[in-house]
């Protein structure tokens, strides 16, 4: 089956900066990526998701890439804020009718003021 | 706005007892999902349901069993609580996995 690899387990930016967040996927023939925040406290909420036939997807500070060769898809944060510290998801999973998305382990992004 | 609820954000119950954790969303999804979420080990799914009255293992279920007897109500049970089994409990739907999961507030369970 599918398996998903979230590195670094934590990373640490000063606001203002960018942050990069990198996963591999193992199954080439998942086709759908999509990157969820935890905020503490509540569950994870969908912030941007990409499909295989596109490798970038923009949505104002944050923007996914896909690199369907190497198997890898990264969350970009630019201009990161305090608000933006959080547990950060990836996922993967492909068409049908009963697939079921494959989560990395997480990780938690601090942003320092 | 659409919903998943968990009828319990904190939950404390003993060894040994019989819990019901309730979810309920109400985007007419086909699918819904149970996780236990634990610090270092991330989303572990415990059962899924495609249907109603159909019910599929993940990844975790030995001590847990689901009720699906509606479309809109996805229902966890902890057969007999072990201390084990504390943790932080996510619900989730989706219309299919193409389309993204919304998630639960979460129930955090503890077993004394």
């Amino acid at each position: 089956g599918e398996n998903v690899e979230q590195h670094p387990s934590t990373l640490s930016v000063q606001e203002g900066d960018s942050a990069v967040i990198k996963c591999t996927y193992s199954d080439s023939a998942s086709n759908y990526f999509p990157w969820y925040k935890q905020e503490l406290g509540k569950g994870p909420q969908l912030i941007i998701d990409i499909r295989s036939n596109v490798g970038e997807k923009k949505d104002q500070r944050i923007a996914v890439t896909l690199n369907k060769t190497a198997k890898h898809f990264s969350l970009h944060i630019t201009e990161t804020q305090p608000e933006d510290s959080a547990v950060y998801f990836c996922a993967a999973s492909k068409t049908g009718a009963n697939s079921k998305l494959t989560f990395g382990k997480g990780i938690t992004l601090s942003v320092r003021p | 706005d659409v919903k998943v609820t968990q009828s319990s954000r904190y939950l404390v119950k003993r060894t040994g007892e019989k819990v019901f954790l309730e979810c309920v969303q109400d985007m007419d999804h086909e699918n819904m999902f149970w996780y236990r979420q634990d610090p270092g080990l991330g989303l572990r799914l415990i059962y899924f349901s495609y249907d109603v009255k159909m019910k599929e293992k993940g990844d975790i279920p030995e001590g847990y069993s689901v009720s699906r007897e509606k479309k809109e109500r996805f229902s966890l049970i902890l057969e007999s609580a072990s201390t084990n089994q504390t943790s932080m409990y996510l619900c989730a739907s989706s219309l299919d996995a193409y389309h993204g999961y919304t998630f639960g507030s979460g129930t955090r369970l503890t077993v004394v």
